[in-house]
């Protein structure tokens, strides 16, 4: 009964093919996140929806774009992948303006070759 | 912007003893939200404590508690009786509480800890 899912958990492509990662939340939460962490472990935030909005989109390169069906999925497709897009990407849910934090998926590690 | 500073990247632990993580945030906001997070091997992000700003009380839970100290903007994270399964790397996120402000989980770069059995 997970709450946060993110298929698949291991993703290897070779650079330039296009993939996705997809989220699903059953725990009614109205915003979802997908955070990217390098190799030294920062986690970084990459997009945020809220209710299929698009709300936050920080200094991604355009070849990633989220999409969102409804408020409990958030997929991320990214296209011509390069060596520089290998790392660990969560999928995150919140509640909005609520203090308990996120539940996160257990992440997706993209490894490009 | 606000950030997020761990200044420890690595620390280890005697099975049984006590060790403090520490964690300092910039922010120019009265009212925020504090987190700690574990992430193990497994690398599942796992919620362990939170504090709201507007509390003088720190926050416990069980072995995990924490010194707020709000003046300061330190955040750390103490644990007691530490175990094998605490081993992990330690994250140190802080969220926005204005309304209409960003909801994003700003994080620290990560203290790694080790048990020593």
């Amino acid at each position: 009964d997970t709450a946060v899912s993110q298929t698949p958990k291991y993703l290897v492509t070779q650079m330039g093919n296009d993939k996705s990662i997809k989220c699903e939340q059953n725990l009614g939460h109205d915003t979802m996140y997908w955070y990217k962490q390098d190799s030294k472990k920062f986690l970084k935030i990459m997009f945020s929806y809220n209710n299929k909005e698009l709300i936050i989109n920080e200094t991604v390169p355009n070849r990633f774009s989220p999409k969102s069906p409804d408020k409990a999925h958030l997929n991320l497709h990214i296209n011509s992948l390069e060596l520089g897009d290998s790392a660990v990407y969560f999928c995150a849910s919140s509640p909005s303006w609520q203090s308990y934090g996120y539940t996160f998926g257990s992440g997706t590690r993209l490894t490009v070759v | 912007a606000q950030t997020v500073t761990q200044s420890q990247p690595e620390m280890s632990v005697q099975e049984a003893e006590t060790v403090t993580l520490s964690c300092t945030y910039d922010t120019s906001e009265s009212d925020y939200y504090l987190f700690w997070y574990k992430q193990p091997p497994s690398r599942q992000m796992i919620l362990v404590i939170r504090q709201e700003a507007y509390k003088q009380q720190n926050a416990t839970e069980n072995r995990f508690s924490v010194n707020f100290q709000k003046a300061a903007k330190s955040f750390s994270l103490k644990i007691s009786d530490s175990q094998l399964g605490d081993a992990a790397m330690y994250f140190c996120a802080y969220r926005s509480a204005r309304r209409g402000g960003s909801e994003k989980l700003v994080f620290g770069k990560g203290t790694k800890l080790t048990v020593n059995p």
